[in-house]
């Protein structure tokens, strides 16, 4: 049973560049979860998603981030014109009940 | 939201040393998660425990949750064991356990041959 997958691993963009990020949640996994990890610090929630609904997204910034969770394929977070400070590790979690397993990350670095 | 603060930020033990490491939350919780973060950042489940007491081979943990602490408890630690452990909790809201995680800053340990 594989776990949660996230692509890219590693993703370089330059300031004012789209950043896309992607997440499959584990089989028979109807909940996804995106956290952000700055450099030396826990995790921060950003959105919590069911299938093409938005259920809490109280931790993301209102401006350039946006997340979706189709009907079929991955869970997507997208940062539009990134800024240095949103240079950060992005983690994904997924469940179907009340443990939540994690991705392995992607690590975004902005220039 | 709810605080969660991890006592210590920081441990070093020898190879073959106990220790207990802490989590003080703010309000009540139905769910609690303790990860271990890895040193090439994969974060590992460890133990969902909103209350009582589970053991895994070397790790056990306790929640009180009238008392609102955790502890994870490891025995005979092994190099392997270092990296960062976080306690995270879902703060009591309509019932349900599911929701965001609120996660402390962690407990950084180190475990030296």
């Amino acid at each position: 049973n594989a776990g949660v997958m996230q692509n890219p691993r590693h993703l370089v963009r330059r300031r004012g560049q789209e950043a896309r990020l992607r997440c499959s949640p584990m089989k028979g996994h109807s909940h996804v979860y995106w956290y952000r990890q700055l450099p030396e610090e826990g995790l921060k929630f950003m959105v919590y998603l069911q299938k093409e609904n938005i259920i809490d997204e109280s931790g993301m910034p209102k401006e350039r981030f946006s997340a979706e969770f189709p009907k079929e394929g991955p869970s997507i977070l997208r940062i539009q014109q990134v800024v240095r400070g949103d240079s950060a590790a992005y983690f994904c979690a997924s469940s179907s009940r009340e443990t939540q397993y994690f991705g392995p990350g992607t690590r975004l670095l902005v220039l | 939201g709810i605080q969660v603060e991890q006592s210590p930020p920081d441990l070093i033990l020898q190879e073959g040393a106990n220790s207990t490491l802490r989590c003080n939350f703010s309000d009540s919780v139905n769910n609690l998660q303790w990860f271990h973060q890895n040193p090439w950042g994969q974060l590992i489940n460890l133990f969902y425990i909103p209350s009582g007491t589970k053991q895994n081979g070397r790790l056990s943990a306790t929640t009180v949750a009238t008392e609102r602490y955790s502890l994870l408890y490891i025995s005979s630690s092994q190099t392997t064991d270092s990296g960062v452990y976080f306690c995270a909790v879902v703060r009591v809201d309509r019932g349900s356990t599911l929701g965001r995680l609120y996660f402390g800053r962690g407990t950084q340990l180190t475990v030296w041959p």
